[in-house]
């Protein structure tokens, strides 16, 4: 079955780079995303990485991913605190129809 | 380009009756998924639409039914509300059923 798992919870200074963390169990996951979320909002698509792919990197985000472990992670360097919001992990498989599985949410806490 | 929007914001509803939720697709695409995000979890696919036609369904009972028009927005109905069902509805639009989806703000659904 599919499941997507996150730490819950990361708290940075204001700067500093941030990592979160994400494992997948279904390894025909073909796209696997990064969506970020503010209170009250929707998911803002932040980036993607496709499954063959082993990092991407887009201005101050750089995606990880291992597909030998299953893990996913995300980088944002130079943290502001507008960063603070809940980061999603999601997969993807693309069979038929596209939905997404996500994972709890990390929320990143970046203090000034 | 016009993103995904969601109508209406916010609703209080009774235990029992019926809600209709309502989203325009962002200009392009012909793909809408559902997704119910509960306090503090993940969001949970509900069911996707393609060119008016249901196109997978996620772990929903079948009071959670949906429609697609011809300009390809989309409506989920909710019969026979219970309090589990207070929750974000997040509405997703896509092209062709693949690649990235894009989110709408959601509604917020309080059952009382």
């Amino acid at each position: 079955g599919e499941d997507v798992e996150q730490s819950l919870f990361l708290s940075v200074r204001e700067g500093d780079s941030s990592v979160i963390n994400c494992t997948y169990t279904d390894s025909s996951s073909t796209y696997l995303y990064w969506y970020k979320q503010e209170p009250g909002a929707g998911l803002q698509l932040l980036t993607y990485i496709f499954s063959n792919m082993d990092m991407k990197q887009d201005q101050r985000l750089t995606v990880l991913l291992n597909k030998k472990d299953k893990h996913l992670s995300l980088r944002i360097a130079d943290t502001q605190t507008g960063d603070s919001a809940i980061y999603f992990c999601a997969e993807s498989m693309n069979s038929g129809y596209s939905t997404l599985t996500f994972g709890k949410g990390t929320m990143l806490l970046v203090s000034p | 380009e016009t993103g995904v929007t969601q109508s209406p914001t916010h609703l209080i509803k009774t235990r029992g009756q019926q809600v209709t939720l309502r989203c325009s697709s962002q200009s392009g695409h012909n793909t809408v998924s559902w997704y119910q995000q509960a306090l503090g979890q993940g969001p949970q696919f509900i069911f996707q639409y393609y060119r008016e036609e249901e196109n997978g369904r996620g772990n929903f009972p079948p009071r959670f039914s949906g429609l697609q028009f011809p300009n390809y927005s989309s409506e989920l109905n909710v019969n026979a509300l219970e309090l589990d069902d207070s929750a974000l509805y997040l509405c997703a639009s896509n092209r062709d059923r693949g690649g990235e989806q894009y989110f709408g703000p959601g509604t917020r659904l309080t059952v009382t």
